[in-house]
C-alpha cells in the first residue's frame, strides 16, 4: 500500500537554529499539504501545494518558515530560525488534484520538532 | 469559514462497550466529513469520510458515523470497543474552494479492561 514518507522521524535542535523536514508524498498525488499540530489540538494548515506550485500559505509564518515542491513531487519545509514554540509535529498529507473537489487526504509519520 | 467542534476531550470506555464519539461542525453547504486517527506519536489514519448520499457511512476497524444535517452532526460509533481502538480521534471538515480540511481539537480515547 502507498504511504506519505516523512523523514526526519524526530528531531531536536536549538533555538536559534536552522530545521528542514523533508516529505515524499503518495504517487500520483498532485496535492501536497503541510500541517503543524500542537500537542493536544488538531492539525493546522500550514502551507499547500498543486503541484509544485502554492496555493495556499496564508498561515504560513514566512519570517521564518519557507515551503518548496521545485518539481511538484517531494516537498521540504525549513524553518530559520527555530523558535521553542515551535515545537510541534509536522505532518505531510497528499491528495489526488481536487479539481474543485474535496478527496481524502493520505497522511505521513510526522516530524516530531522539540526546539531546546 | 468552516469549524469543528468536539466537545468531549478525554472519554473513558470499557473494553466491550459501545462508543459515540461527538463532531459538531459549522460550514454554510454540504460538507465533506472526515473521521481519522492518530496512535501516540503516529500520522493521521483515514477511518471514514461522508461526501454524499447514504447518511451512514462504513470505514474501516468496524466504525461508522452517521450525517445529521439538522443538528450539523457527525458522529462517530463503534458497538464493541477494543483495547487496541485507544488513540486520539479527530473529525474534520473540507469544503470545495479550500480544499486543506479544518479540524477538531480531537478527542482521546481510553479503554479499560
Amino acid at each position: 500500500e502507498a504511504e506519505v514518507a516523512q523523514s526526519p522521524r524526530y528531531k531536536i535542535t536549538e533555538k536559534s537554529q536552522a530545521v528542514a523536514f523533508w516529505c515524499d508524498p503518495i504517487s500520483g498525488h498532485a496535492t501536497l499539504y503541510w500541517y503543524r499540530q500542537i500537542l493536544g489540538q488538531g492539525p493546522e494548515l500550514l502551507v499547500q501545494f498543486q503541484d509544485e506550485s502554492v496555493v495556499d500559505d496564508s498561515q504560513l509564518p514566512k519570517d521564518r518558515f519557507s515551503a518548496e515542491r521545485l518539481k511538484g513531487v517531494d516537498s521540504t519545509l525549513k524553518i530559520q530560525p527555530a523558535e521553542l514554540g515551535d515545537s510541534a509535529m509536522y505532518l505531510c498529507a497528499s491528495s489526488l488534484k481536487t479539481g474543485g473537489h474535496v478527496y481524502e487526504q493520505y497522511f505521513g509519520p510526522g516530524t516530531r520538532l522539540t526546539v531546546t | 469559514a468552516q469549524s469543528v467542534t468536539q466537545p468531549d476531550i478525554h472519554i473513558t470506555v470499557s473494553e466491550g462497550a459501545s462508543l459515540e464519539l461527538r463532531c459538531n461542525y459549522s460550514y454554510g453547504a454540504t460538507p465533506y466529513l472526515f473521521w481519522y486517527v492518530q496512535s501516540p506519536g503516529q500520522g493521521l489514519q483515514l477511518l471514514l469520510k461522508y461526501f454524499s448520499g447514504d447518511t451512514l457511512v462504513q470505514g474501516i476497524k468496524g466504525f461508522e458515523a452517521e450525517f445529521k444535517r439538522s443538528q450539523s452532526s457527525f458522529n462517530l460509533r463503534k458497538p464493541s470497543v477494543h483495547w487496541s481502538d485507544a488513540a486520539e480521534y479527530f473529525c474534520a471538515v473540507g469544503a470545495t474552494g479550500r480544499r486543506a480540511l479544518t479540524f477538531g481539537s480531537g478527542t482521546r480515547l481510553q479503554v479499560q479492561p
